[in-house]
């Protein structure tokens, strides 16, 4: 696509609930990645993909996490027994990686309230 | 030690001044930096990168890095109010990851 899809927009859920976040980035991006960003803070790095498989997934925070990227395109984060401190707008970023350039281009975000 | 840290300001300055915004990062191997600007309610996007030590000039925009002192900073010459934004340092760090510092909000009063 012409940007980084993300869906959905805003997502209200309650406490315990599980919740799946989408997104589908620039066609030909082989890199992707998963940030979460809170009020007045920068974005916090979760995990990334190198097509199909996870890169590095140092920075999800527990096992109640988990992303997939099963074609090396279209990446879900999963998120189970959610808890309030997982309020947060959820950040998709692709990239073509060669040369060490490496530059994101950002979707709209998930913004995820738990109540 | 935060791997990428920023004073999170606000930094306010006049229209038409130079805004400074500055940068330290922990890793040393670090090899790529990038400045991102992230108006309120909306993502984070691209304004430079810098890869060498150094001055790199695009428009109003100067990036500077220095490796040994592991700081990088960006210059906003004429500063406009829709300058106004957070923008945000990113270093590269093992492999392709990108890590954030918590980002500088820059207010510049018309």
């Amino acid at each position: 696509g012409a940007g980084v899809s993300q869906t959905p927009s805003n997502k209200v859920t309650e406490k315990g609930k599980y919740v799946e976040l989408r997104c589908d980035p620039i066609s030909g991006h082989t890199a992707l990645y998963w940030y979460r960003q809170s009020l007045g803070q920068g974005p916090e790095f979760l995990i990334y993909f190198q097509g199909t498989g996870a890169a590095d997934d140092s920075g999800l925070p527990n096992d109640r996490f988990f992303a997939v990227r099963p074609e090396g395109s279209v990446s879900t984060l999963k998120i189970q027994r959610t808890e309030r401190g997982d309020s947060a707008v959820y950040l998709c970023a692709s990239s073509f990686q060669g040369s060490g350039a490496n530059v994101l281009t950002f979707g709209a975000g998930s913004r995820l309230t738990v109540l | 030690q935060k791997e990428v840290e920023q004073n999170s300001g606000p930094l306010s300055v006049p229209e038409g001044a130079i805004a400074s915004l500055n940068c330290t990062y922990s890793d040393r191997g670090s090899q790529s930096f990038f400045w991102y600007r992230q108006y309120s309610g909306k993502s984070p996007e691209l304004i430079m990168s810098i890869y060498s030590n150094g001055d790199k000039e695009d428009g109003r925009f100067t990036a500077q890095l220095n490796k040994a002192s592991q700081y990088v900073s960006l210059l906003i010459r004429d500063s406009q109010p829709s300058d106004s934004a957070t923008y945000l340092c990113a270093v590269i760090t093992g492999g392709f990851k990108t890590i954030f510092g918590a980002g500088t909000r820059l207010f510049v009063k018309a």
